[in-house]
């Protein structure tokens, strides 16, 4: 079945630092690739996705590449800021398994000021 | 346009017990998701509901079972409650299949402690 390994947590940056969070995958066929996050007391939302190999996914100043050669969609932001302190989670869906999305861990980050 | 809702928020029931817990999809959604998210990990799929059909099941005994209404809304009913079960339930509804759209809206979840 399909599988993620995600950086391990906690992530712990001053503000307008650099981010990366590491995303690997195993899934049959060609899956899409997704991140969601989950910001305190609230339910998981959408943050990307990319739906096939070399796709970039954005939002809010969040890129992450769909990497099929590596099998990787590493989360990347270039200055982060404090309200951007949440966990975030990577989830690819394959093609082999369409009507589920399967989550790593989850990678916690904290922003100080 | 209402989203997804969930009921009750948090519950707190003992081994052996059932609990039914509740999600109105967000309007328009015809597919419902039950995920288990236990502490410090990644939310594991349950099961899918597509137009009142299981479409699709995780790695969980059959004392987990669901229903999908007319209306899409769903329940996720535990039997036979065991300590493990402690975890926040999520429902996440979807305009289609995941693999068709990928994005699925969450609840806020229902937190489920067994004692």
């Amino acid at each position: 079945g399909d599988s993620v390994t995600q950086m391990e947590g906690p992530v712990t940056l001053s503000e307008e630092a650099f981010l990366t969070i590491n995303c690997t995958y195993t899934a049959t066929g060609y899956p899409s690739l997704f991140w969601y996050v989950q910001y305190p007391g609230e339910g998981l939302q959408l943050l990307l996705k990319a739906t096939k190999a070399d796709d970039k996914g954005s939002n809010k100043g969040f890129e992450a590449t769909y990497r099929k050669e590596t099998t990787s969609f590493h989360l990347e932001k270039g200055s982060v800021q404090v309200s951007d302190s949440a966990v975030y989670f990577c989830a690819p869906v394959s093609g082999g398994s369409n009507y589920k999305l399967t989550f790593g861990k989850g990678t916690l980050l904290t922003v100080n000021p | 346009e209402t989203g997804v809702t969930q009921s009750p928020t948090h519950l707190i029931k003992t081994r052996g017990q059932q609990v039914t817990l509740r999600c109105s999809s967000q309007s328009g959604h015809n597919t419902v998701s039950w995920y288990q998210q236990a502490l410090g990990q990644g939310p594991q799929f349950i099961f899918q509901y597509y137009r009142e059909e299981e479409n699709g099941r995780g790695n969980f005994p059959p004392r987990f079972s669901g229903l999908q209404f007319p209306n899409y809304s769903s329940e996720l009913n535990v039997n036979a409650l065991e300590l493990d079960d402690s975890a926040l339930y999520l429902c996440a509804s979807s305009p289609g299949l995941a693999g068709n759209t990928g994005e699925l809206f969450f609840g806020e979840g229902s937190r489920l402690t067994v004692l």
